[in-house]
């Protein structure tokens, strides 16, 4: 058991590009979650799924974020036009059920 | 929404010593999860609890629904239990909301 993959561990962008980060849940898992995570903000809790349905994306900007689960093995965020607010740490959780969160190692982005 | 309250914020704690942490929910939660950030930041579960009091080592957790908060112990405070301590509370909705952290600093 691998663990939470998420890919790429570091990304960086210029303002205005367009940012996709990838996670992929442990096997079985039906639930999962993508936060956020600054120095003022803390933990931001974004959206989450369940068994590949959006369930909550109340947490997600308006505009410019999306994230999708298009089969049971990975689940991505993509960040259109990126703005340097957007620099972040983001964190990617599976769980069985919707219990104990299981997070991935993350992926820092930074926007230029 | 749903706001989950962490107290302290941050903890300075002698090797040996003990202390406790405490989350408060401003709505009824259904389970609450605790978490340790380590230095790489690597989140670690510790805990998940839908009532009662879970015990592992040196580390114990309370959770009562009704009151609306959630404590974890540490007894006996060691070097490697320094980092960053996270509550996290699931709503009806299954939507799990963190609180705001306590920086633990254990110190020789």
């Amino acid at each position: 058991n691998a663990g939470v993959i998420q890919t790429p561990r570091h990304k960086v962008t210029g303002k205005g590009q367009e940012a996709t980060l990838w996670c992929e849940p442990i096997s079985g898992h039906s639930a999962v979650f993508w936060y956020r995570q600054t120095i003022v903000q803390g933990l931001e809790f974004l959206t989450y799924f369940r068994n590949q349905a959006p369930i909550d994306d109340s947490g997600m900007p308006k505009e410019r974020f999306s994230a999708q689960m298009p089969n049971q093995s990975h689940s991505t965020l993509k960040i259109q036009s990126t703005q340097p607010q957007d620099s972040a740490v983001y964190l990617c959780a599976s769980s069985l059920d919707a219990e104990t969160l299981y997070f991935g190692s993350g992926t820092r982005l930074t926007v230029l | 929404g749903d706001q989950v309250e962490q107290s302290p914020s941050a903890l300075s704690l002698h090797e040996g010593t003990g202390s406790a942490l405490r989350c408060n929910f401003t709505t009824t939660m259904r389970a609450v999860q605790w978490f340790q950030q380590n230095s790489r930041g690597s989140l670690i579960n510790l805990f998940y609890l839908a009532s009662g009091t879970k015990e592992n080592g040196r580390l114990k957790s309370t959770f009562n629904s009704k009151e609306s908060y959630s404590t974890l112990h540490i007894r006996d405070a060691q070097l490697e239990d320094s980092g960053t301590y996270f509550c996290a509370a699931e709503a009806n909705t299954n939507k799990v909301v963190f609180g705001t952290g306590t920086r633990l600093q254990v110190l020789p």
